[in-house]
């Protein structure tokens, strides 16, 4: 099946500094990856849609100049967490489609950012 | 409005017994699909099942399978003969269509079978 990676895996990083988290489609082409926000015991929020080439589209009450997303290849999709602070702490997962037809997402295995 | 409700926050089962994991969902659209996704707690979402609102039959992968009641808008996942590997939580999801690409989760159901 198709396999997306994501890096790092977990991240510790101090109040104040930004943390880039890659998300990587391996054997497919994805033009479109998604980016999700687990928080302990609760359930996926999406965040934003990504689509390669263009921008991407933030789900209402995301801060866009906060969370940066950057689609640039069919392969890769970045999310830049800018300005961190203790309260962006949390399980970052992306998902990616790969085509059109395809109803099915496969998502990576996660990034836990813990902000100190 | 919830748009996917998954009303068992924790089930406990005995193994080798068949579960079912209970999942509703509102929507006016006639287009959509249902999915189900197991969370281990290593993070990874697993996708387990689709069933598109136009299937005729229930969507059946190995030991998953989808009770699909659409007049009820239920979309409940049947584990049969569950394994300890089975412990996780249990997504329910929702994908609208035509165009909208994405998916609304339920809270989530966590099983835990018992040896």
């Amino acid at each position: 099946g198709a396999v997306v990676s994501q890096h790092p895996s977990w991240v510790i990083c101090k109040s104040g500094t930004s943390v880039k988290i890659e998300c990587r489609s391996l054997d497919f082409q994805a033009t479109t990856m998604f980016w999700y926000r687990q928080f302990p015991k609760q359930s996926l929020m999406l965040m934003a849609t990504s689509n390669e080439g263009s921008k991407a589209t933030y789900e209402q009450g995301v801060e866009k100049d906060k969370f940066l997303i950057n689609h640039a290849s069919l392969t890769l999709s970045t999310l830049t967490v800018t300005s961190a602070h203790p309260e962006d702490s949390s399980f970052y997962i992306c998902s990616a489609r790969v085509g059109p037809g395809s109803y099915e997402q496969y998502f990576g295995p996660g990034t836990r950012l813990t902000v100190t | 409005a919830q748009k996917i409700t998954q009303t068992q926050p924790g089930m406990f089962v005995q193994e080798k017994e068949a579960v079912t994991l209970d999942c509703t969902y509102d929507t006016s659209d006639p287009s959509y699909g249902l999915f189900w996704y197991k969370q281990p707690s290593s993070g990874e979402m697993i996708f387990l099942i689709y069933q598109g609102s136009y299937d005729q039959q229930n969507a059946t992968e190995g030991r998953y399978s989808l009770n699909f009641q659409k007049a009820r808008k239920s979309a409940n996942l049947v584990i049969s003969a569950s394994q300890l590997g089975d412990s996780a939580m249990y997504f329910c999801a929702m994908r609208e269509y035509p165009g909208n690409e994405k998916l609304t989760f339920g809270t989530g159901t966590r099983l835990t079978i018992i040896p």
